[in-house]
């Protein structure tokens, strides 16, 4: 099976802060990656994805970078607040026999400090 | 518009028993993928079902099987419970389109607990 791993599963946060939560994936032939944020109790909410023909994707308060080269990912959260505060996870895109499948990895848990 | 729902929102049942949840996709969504999460990882899929007809499946057992309605709402079965199947069961669909290849969005899941 495929292997999405994150490098930190914890990550605390000053209010107002950036805070940046990175993604390993191991398959090269991933061609779309999301981000989701889970809250305690909720399924996962989708936040931004990127293609693989794009490094560099930004939406509201985030913005996720795609390094093709060393396939790594990240999620950038501008002026972090207390809403921010959840367990994050990527997910990659493989091709396989059947179609695209998705992978998630374990999630990083953000806890924004007030 | 409804996002993705799902029901029940929890359910206890006991080993060797058998469940059924239910799923209905965003207004306009037509592919329903089903995964399962355990307490602190991250989900794993299931299965995918698209005009009806099961697309992918995920490494699990034929314990686990599935149904999609011509309405495109959606049905997951689990025969002889474990108490491993302690998870919560995530729906999520998927726009027309290159399967894959577009967001999925999730339901709010349903909590199973098998004692």
């Amino acid at each position: 099976g495929e292997s999405v791993g994150l490098h930190l599963p914890t990550l605390s946060v000053q209010e107002g802060d950036n805070s940046i939560i990175n993604c390993a994936y191991s398959n090269s032939a991933s061609d779309y990656f999301i981000w989701y944020k889970q809250e305690s109790g909720k399924g996962p909410q989708f936040i931004i994805d990127i293609r693989s023909n794009m490094d560099k994707r930004q939406g509201q308060r985030v913005t996720v970078l795609l390094n093709k080269t060393v396939k790594h990912l990240s999620l950038q959260i501008a002026a972090t607040q207390p809403g921010d505060s959840a367990v994050y996870f990527c997910a990659e895109s493989t091709p396989t026999d059947t179609g695209n499948q998705f992978y998630f990895g374990t999630g990083t848990s953000l806890t924004v400090i007030p | 518009d409804a996002g993705v729902t799902q029901s029940p929102t929890h359910l206890i049942k006991t080993r060797g028993q058998q469940v059924t949840l239910r799923c209905s996709p965003k207004s306009g969504h037509d592919t329903v993928s089903w995964y399962q999460q355990a307490l602190g990882q991250g989900p794993q899929f299931i299965f995918q079902y698209y005009e009806e007809e099961e697309r992918q499946r995920g490494n699990f057992p034929d314990r686990f099987s599935g149904h999609q309605f011509p309405n495109y709402s959606s049905e997951l079965n689990v025969n002889a419970l474990l108490l491993g199947d302690s998870a919560l069961y995530l729906c999520a669909s998927t726009p027309p389109g290159l399967a894959g290849k577009e967001t999925q969005y999730f339901g709010p899941g349903t909590r199973l607990l098998v004692l």
